[in-house]
């Protein structure tokens, strides 16, 4: 059964803290995604990669930074962890292309205090 | 900008009745998805319709893309108690190759 595996279910972290996020999928896709997710805003993507220590900004990519140095793993951090960072963090892998769909890890639920 | 609207965001509905969530969008897509995420798991692909026009069912769930590709509707027959979830539908723009646009979805409540 393919996947998608994030490191962590729930996170609690300080302000300031540096936070890092794992990510690894066990398909051989070229594309890796990581978005956030909060009531009412829907999907909002921070960054992907298409490809080996390539990477491309999202729409919201202030505040965090991405690490992908082989291809099954793909890395988010938040380089100093802030009070609205708290939220539900998606991450989805796909071929090249994505008619054929994104799959989808658990996410992480992040709380920053 | 919006460029994928669901409508509507929230629906509560009695077991054994039919719906329709609408996604709709002024742009062209090359391809349009279904999502289904239930409470605290990530999205699950449902469908991916490719075609103007085109229509797929998966068992009780009918999904239409739009003759002109810009928008889509999923209808589901009979609801049961296991369809609550959220519905997320997600659009690739021509060129865009890989990137996804996903609507901001429908939380459907279906009531035994």
């Amino acid at each position: 059964d393919v996947k998608v595996t994030q490191s962590s279910r729930y996170l609690v972290k300080r302000t300031g803290e540096k936070v890092f996020l794992e990510c690894v999928q066990d398909m051989d896709h070229e594309n890796m995604f990581w978005y956030r997710q909060d009531p009412g805003l829907g999907l909002r993507l921070i960054y992907f990669s298409y490809d080996v220590k390539m990477k491309e900004k999202g729409d919201i990519p202030e505040g965090y930074s991405v690490s992908r140095e082989k291809k099954e793993r793909f890395s988010l951090i938040l380089e100093s962890a802030s009070t609205n960072q708290t939220s539900m963090y998606l991450c989805a892998s796909s071929l090249q292309t994505g008619t054929y769909g994104y799959t989808f890890g658990s996410g992480t639920r992040l709380t920053v205090v | 900008t919006q460029l994928l609207e669901q409508s509507p965001q929230f629906l509560s509905i009695q077991e054994g009745e039919n719906l329709t969530v609408y996604c709709n969008s002024s742009s062209v897509f090359s391809s349009l998805q279904w999502y289904r995420q239930e409470p605290g798991e990530g999205p699950v692909l449902l469908v991916t319709v490719v075609t103007g026009g085109e229509v797929k069912k998966l068992k009780r769930l009918t999904f239409q893309f739009g003759d002109a590709r810009k928008d889509s509707s999923l209808h589901i027959t009979a609801a049961q108690t296991g369809d609550t979830g959220l519905y997320l539908c997600a659009g690739e723009r021509p060129g865009n190759t890989g990137k996804l646009i996903f609507g901001q979805g429908t939380t459907l409540q279906v009531k035994p």
